[in-house]
């Protein structure tokens, strides 16, 4: 199906576990995002690609590292989960101008 | 700095009453500004983007409209199935790649 997929849809890890989120889009859009999504903070910029192995900061990257060996892959990764990472994740994807399409979001909860 | 702010935070309507989302922005350059849809546990469905001032864009009972500082996002004789969180967002000129800030949101209930 044509669209933009993340998985998984919940996920609960323990503090100082690793977790990878996946996104994978289906039109071949050269950018990608990734955001996370706080009560009272709205959506805040963790990383972004403009094209295959090309990534760079957001707003909030600490502790998030991302690759993305090939255009519809961009998965985020957690190295060391802490309990102030537990957030609702959105992945987008996007040709400049165009407005975003975004993902139906991973709710990732660090006990 | 480059900042999105929306009002009200929530906004209650009954059905048919039309009303106005506020979204003012400060941002060194305006690419463009965009409007998104938001319901409870799904991602942002994007609604318009407005490029320059004066320029305004409709779909059904919704019409977008900006100024120099600021965009509203009016809503027409609203239905419950119009109750969702709006998002505003800008995309900046000195933003890498297409980037977008976004506001907080309001939250609009239609009740019947």
């Amino acid at each position: 199906d044509a669209g933009i997929t993340q998985s998984p849809r919940y996920k609960i890890t323990e503090t100082g576990r690793q977790v990878t989120l996946m996104c994978h889009q289906t039109w071949s859009h050269s950018y990608m995002f990734w955001y996370r999504q706080d009560l009272g903070h709205g959506l805040r910029l963790i990383y972004y690609s403009a094209a295959a192995d090309i990534t760079d900061k957001g707003e909030v990257p600490d502790g998030y590292v991302v690759s993305r060996s090939k255009t519809e892959n961009f998965p985020l990764t957690l190295e060391s989960a802490t309990r102030s990472q537990t957030s609702v994740y959105f992945c987008a994807s996007s040709e400049d101008r165009l407005g975003y399409t975004f993902g139906s979001g991973t709710r990732l909860t660090v006990v | 700095e480059d900042q999105v702010t929306q009002s009200p935070e929530a906004l209650r309507l009954q059905e048919g009453e039309s009303s106005s989302l506020n979204c003012s922005y400060t941002v060194s350059g305006l690419r463009g500004l965009f409007w998104y849809r938001q319901d409870p546990g799904k991602g942002p469905e994007f609604l318009f983007t407005l490029y320059s001032a004066g320029e305004e864009k409709e779909k059904e009972r919704l019409k977008a409209t900006l100024t120099k500082k600021e965009s509203f996002l009016h809503i027409t004789a609203p239905k419950p199935e119009d109750s969702a969180t709006y998002l505003c967002a800008v995309q900046a000129a000195n933003q890498a790649g297409t980037a977008l800030i976004f506001g907080k949101g309001t939250t609009l209930s239609v009740s019947s």
